[in-house]
């Protein structure tokens, strides 16, 4: 069965001290992984989508890297407006009828000043 | 550009009554998907809607249906509401819905409560 683990389920950081977010997968036929963000009442805002091992993609103080198992969400030097839950969602599967994405349960992050 | 929206922003009901929950697309994108988001648990797939055919649905009773018009807005049904179908309920749109594996843009949700 396909699954997505996110790892911490939450993490506290001061401001200006780096960390990473983890999300690992087992699933048949990866066809992209997605990092989301989501603030308190709000929908998930999309961030990036990584396709194929050794890819990385920057955004700010974001950085996401992809392996064959796993996904790792690097933020270098945090600001308080960083804080929120960062989702980990996975497409797998060959056709059109697997366009659904499983999400994992996110990592909530909270930076303080 | 304007994004996914949604309507109603909050929505109580009752046990066993039905809900609707609309959905507009960002323009230009075809394919349309449902998500729950209840409470505690991460967000489960629902239903895909691409040129007006469901393509796909999640692990849900019938109960839970909708359907995709002309213009690619899209409406979610529940019927006999129960009081675990409590939860955020997200709708997401994407470029070409078929083999795809384009990003999918969220709306902010409608919050269904059961009471």
């Amino acid at each position: 069965e396909d699954q997505v683990t996110q790892s911490p389920e939450a993490l506290r950081l001061q401001e200006g001290e780096s960390s990473s977010l983890n999300c690992s997968y087992t699933v048949s036929g990866l066809r992209g992984l997605f990092w989301y963000r989501q603030d308190p009442g709000k929908g998930p805002e999309f961030l990036f989508t990584l396709y194929s091992a050794g890819e990385e993609k920057e955004k700010e103080r974001l950085k996401a890297t992809l392996t064959k198992k796993e996904s790792f969400l690097h933020i270098t030097a945090p600001k308080p407006e960083d804080s929120a839950t960062y989702l980990c969602a996975v497409q797998a599967g060959y056709g059109g009828a697997t366009n659904k994405l499983i999400f994992g349960t996110g990592t909530l992050l909270a930076v303080q000043p | 550009e304007a994004g996914v929206t949604q309507s109603p922003t909050h929505l109580i009901k009752t046990r066993g009554q039905q809900a609707t929950l609309r959905c507009s697309p960002i323009s230009g994108h075809t394919s349309v998907y449902w998500y729950q988001q209840a409470l505690g648990l991460g967000l489960q797939f629902l239903l895909w809607y691409d040129e007006g055919e469901e393509r796909n649905r999640g692990n849900f009773p019938p109960r839970f249906s909708g359907r995709q018009f002309p213009n690619y807005s899209s409406e979610l049904n529940v019927n006999a509401l129960e009081l675990e179908d409590s939860a955020l309920y997200l709708c997401a749109s994407s470029l070409v819905g078929l083999v795809s594996n384009q990003p999918q843009h969220f709306g902010d949700g409608t919050r269904l409560s059961i009471l």
